[in-house]
């Protein structure tokens, strides 16, 4: 079946500091690939998706790219402010199961003043 | 716009206990989807609804867990009897377009349920 994985974390970084959070995923056909973003004490939001392969998802400064040939889907951001801070899930919808998503377990990001 | 509005927050049973989770939708979204989040883990779908028709409960537990749309629009979730491993938060979310693999999924706060 479908699975993602993500970086272990939690992730501690220092304002202005580069991020990256790995994702890798398993699919049998061709899915469309999401970034949602959990700030504390609120629900679930899209943060950036791609749909086909070499597709660049990005917004409020993050940005990752659907790689195909190594099952990718990175989320990275230049410089990360304290108001980054909150559980990041790589996420894909499966074209054989049309609007089926999996979900990874989540990486926490901290980010420190 | 609302939101996904989700009731209650918060709800502590005892096991053995019934209880039920309630979903408004965003208006006009055709699809609803309930998920269950375990501590540490990403959202694991149990049922999906495109309008009143479930079109997706292969990883609900029908042995305890009931759901229904009723009209298409808000959704009910139940689980009875609760069994202490049924502690998590309980996510509902909705999407606009039926079947497309590319909608973005709208989620409301979730329901976190504490089994005693």
């Amino acid at each position: 079946g479908d699975s993602v994985t993500q970086m272990e974390g939690p992730v501690t970084l220092s304002e202005e500091a580069f991020l990256t959070i790995n994702c890798t995923y398993t699919a049998t056909g061709y899915p469309s690939l999401f970034w949602y973003v959990q700030y504390p004490g609120e629900g679930l939001q899209l943060l950036l998706k791609a749909t086909k392969a070499d597709d660049k998802g990005s917004n409020k400064g993050f940005e990752a790219t659907y790689r195909k040939e190594t099952t990718s889907f990175h989320l990275e951001k230049g410089s990360v402010q304290v108001s980054d801070s909150a559980v990041y899930f790589c996420a894909l919808s499966d074209r054989t199961n049309a609007g089926k998503s999996t979900f990874g377990d989540g990486t926490t990001l901290t980010v420190k003043p | 716009e609302a939101g996904v509005v989700q009731s209650p927050r918060y709800k502590i049973i005892e096991k053995k206990q019934p209880v039920a989770f309630w979903c408004n939708p965003i208006s006009g979204h055709n699809t609803l989807y309930w998920y269950r989040q375990n501590l540490g883990q990403g959202p694991e779908l149990l049922i999906r609804y495109e309008n009143e028709e479930a079109v997706d409960d292969s990883q609900l537990p029908k042995d305890r867990f009931s759901a229904e749309r009723l009209k298409g629009v808000d959704s009910t979730l139940k689980i009875q009897p609760a069994e202490l491993g049924d502690s998590a938060v309980y996510l509902c979310a909705s999407s606009e377009n039926s079947g497309s693999v590319s909608d973005t999924q709208y989620f409301g706060p979730g329901t976190r349920l504490t089994v005693l």
